[in-house]
């Protein structure tokens, strides 16, 4: 049981052009988030999804879509990569509620040249 | 928003405890103050989370004063793998878009 998956683990890319980072969980959470994490900044929110076809935007969802068709998904797309984007990528679930605990993936290694 | 402000680096020595202090001087009444810790290329992981008073599990324990505006991640006993970064984070009254991470305290454990 995998639990919370993502991919790709590691991605480089050019600015400008789109990309989809993929999240997966096997745990049927109600809620997902997706954080970015930068040096010195800590983690992120960028977005947050309480169920399927509901999300909602975090601190930073500037230059990022998402969308959940299916409670076990949850992709990020940056619709038009820019170097600032670079980053490492954090997917997390959580049952529900507040307070909760968030289960984090193994994270993506975006660069974008 | 109930931002956090943490020592941003802390060492010690194995088989020392290992306290380290989280300011949130504007909590919510209904906030929760959680900690998470992160070893290198993963994800955070929950340790342990308190409203009030002292929480304890296997791994550490939790202080928190009557004012709620701190509060105290303690490590018993640490080892070379308690190496790590450790969040503190508050929220709960707000929504998830309220939760924020700060920027960690960077502990290093020396034989």
């Amino acid at each position: 049981d995998a639990g919370i998956t993502q991919s790709p683990r590691y991605k480089i890319t050019e600015t400008g052009r789109q990309v989809t980072l993929m999240c997966h969980q096997t745990w049927s959470h109600s809620y997902m988030f997706w954080y970015r994490q930068d040096l010195g900044h800590g983690l992120r929110l960028i977005y947050y999804s309480a169920a399927a076809d509901i999300t909602d935007k975090g601190e930073v969802p500037d230059g990022y879509v998402v969308s959940r068709s299916k409670t076990e998904n949850f992709p990020l797309t940056l619709e038009s990569a820019t170097r600032s984007q670079t980053s490492v990528y954090f997917c997390a679930t959580s049952s529900g509620g507040i307070p909760d605990t968030q289960y984090f993936g193994p994270g993506t290694r975006l660069t974008v040249l | 928003l109930a931002k956090t402000t943490q020592p941003i680096s802390m060492d010690s020595y194995e088989g020392q405890e290992v306290n380290i202090t989280c300011s949130h001087n504007n909590i919510a009444t209904n906030d929760y103050i959680t900690w998470y810790q992160q070893f290198p290329s993963q994800g955070p992981r929950f340790i342990i989370q308190g409203y009030k008073t002292k929480v304890t599990n296997e791994v550490a324990s939790l202080f928190i004063p009557a004012d709620r505006k701190s509060s105290t991640l303690s490590l018993p006993r640490v080892s070379l793998s308690d190496t790590a970064v450790y969040y503190c984070l508050v929220g709960g009254s707000g929504g998830y878009n309220k939760l924020i991470f700060g920027a960690g305290t960077r502990l290093a454990v020396h034989p």
